[in-house]
């Protein structure tokens, strides 16, 4: 099966970049989702197709994925994005979801 | 503007079938795919399958043949059921919109609205 790594944590001060790495084999080949998730939350889409932002997210979110690792950018990390984020990718026709990271905005 | 409203029981025996309706308010059932995502407590987000109206399915190896989506589209609902739950399905289930780019390959489709998800627990 396909697998999607991220670090379970991070911690960064406000204002400050945040940087969440999702790493898999040829990652890069195919597009990636960036799901944030709250506390008690359903997840909301931040990025998809790699770097695209739906309506209403902050321009502070950004993506991008290349070779092995898809990328997700929060520049000027707010307390509000404390939260957990969930990378997704297809592997052919399956929906993979990498394990998560919990952002710490302190 | 779409949204997506979870229902059903809350609480399921061991062995038996989970059954959950997603209701679509605000757009029509037949414009896109739809996905059930379930979470575990604590756990990442696990997904199970789509469908689409014209009665196109594919669904998890995690839940192997225990799975069955299904559409109405006159209701405008999609359905899940899983037979022969265990302790192991005890999850948040979320349905989802999944946006299909035409003409693109699946690896450009993206999941865009999300229910408020529904908790499973199976208990006897």
């Amino acid at each position: 099966s396909y697998d999607l790594s991220q670090p379970p944590s991070l911690s960064v001060s406000p204002g400050q970049t945040a940087t969440i790495r999702c790493t898999g084999d040829h990652l890069g080949d195919n597009f990636a989702s960036w799901f944030q998730q709250r506390p008690g939350q359903s997840p909301v889409l931040v990025i998809y197709e790699d770097k695209k932002r739906p309506a209403g997210i902050p321009e502070r979110f950004s993506g991008s994925n290349s070779g092995n690792t898809a990328t997700l950018t929060i520049s000027g990390t707010q307390a509000m994005d404390e939260a957990d984020y969930y990378c997704q990718a297809w592997d052919t026709t399956i929906a993979v979801f990498g394990g998560g990271t919990k952002l710490t905005v302190l | 503007q779409v949204e997506l409203q979870e229902s059903g029981p809350g609480l399921v025996k061991p062995s038996e079938t989970l059954s959950l309706t997603c209701s679509v308010a605000g757009g029509s059932i037949t414009s896109s795919y739809w996905s059930w995502i379930r979470q575990s407590p604590g756990k990442g987000l696990e997904w199970i399958g789509y469908i689409y109206h014209r009665g196109s399915t594919k669904y998890s190896p995690s839940v192997g043949g225990r799975g069955t989506l299904s559409l109405d589209a006159s209701k405008n609902q999609f359905s899940l059921r899983l037979s022969s739950v265990t302790a192991a399905d005890a999850a948040i289930y979320y349905c989802v919109r999944l946006r299909n780019i035409l003409g693109a390959t699946l690896s450009h489709w993206y999941f865009d609205l999300w229910g408020r998800g529904t908790l499973v627990t199976v208990s006897s």
